[in-house]
């Protein structure tokens, strides 16, 4: 099983660009989520869904908006990139809403 | 709130010496989960443990031993004759579950060098 799958795995941005930034799952999880991850400060909740077609807010959304019209996928998008959403981003899914979260390998964005 | 405080930003030591990795945690929840995650210079992040609350057993997999004691609010881990490989940055993370997801607080992470 591929696991968790995210593209691109680096991209370089302008401010003011728009991107999509790609997470499929193949294990059937109803879970998904994405974190952020800046230096000195772990890993930060942007967006999490329960489902297909369910989705909602964690800690840092702004500049971000994400849709799940299948389980399989859970796409993030910038809207307007901003320097300060330089960044590592991490998608993640679970199977229950107490396991473990398995990760991809992660996005490093860049927005000049 | 839920915090998670990693208060070792970087560990290093030798190469065979034992290192402890300390994680404090605060929640007003009577029911939750920690976590370990590890992720190794390449990036990825790499899931060690989970750990109920009602669960207080020490944890033992091979090298690595876990040390849950709520009346500190810790979740202490241990490597045992540490090794290069075990180089990484180390997170402890507490779920909090929030309209029927999870929701991982993150400490801010340890970063461990193994010097040979």
């Amino acid at each position: 099983n591929a696991g968790v799958t995210q593209t691109p795995k680096f991209q370089v941005l302008k401010t003011g660009q728009s991107m999509t930034l790609q997470c499929a799952q193949d294990m059937n999880h109803e879970y998904m989520s994405w974190y952020r991850q800046d230096p000195g400060m772990g890993l930060r909740l942007i967006h999490y869904s329960v489902g297909a077609g369910i989705t909602d807010q964690g800690e840092v959304p702004n500049g971000y908006n994400v849709s799940r019209s299948t389980t399989e996928d859970f796409p993030l998008r910038l809207l307007s990139a901003a320097p300060s959403q330089t960044s590592v981003y991490f998608c993640a899914s679970s199977y229950s809403i107490t396991g473990e979260l398995f990760f991809g390998e992660g996005s490093r964005l860049t927005v000049l | 709130a839920q915090k998670v405080t990693q208060a070792q930003t970087e560990i290093s030591v030798v190469e065979k010496e034992d290192v402890t990795l300390d994680c404090v945690y605060e929640t007003r929840d009577t029911t939750y989960y920690l976590f370990w995650y590890k992720q190794p210079p390449s990036g990825e992040l790499v899931f060690l443990i989970r750990r109920n609350s009602f669960d207080e057993q020490n944890e033992i997999s091979g090298r690595y031993s876990w040390n849950f004691q709520k009346s500190t609010s810790s979740f202490n881990f241990t490597i045992t004759a540490s090794q290069v490989v075990d180089s990484a940055v180390y997170f402890c993370a507490l779920s909090d579950l929030i309209q029927g997801a999870q929701k991982l607080v993150f400490g801010q992470g340890t970063r461990l060098t193994i010097n040979p």
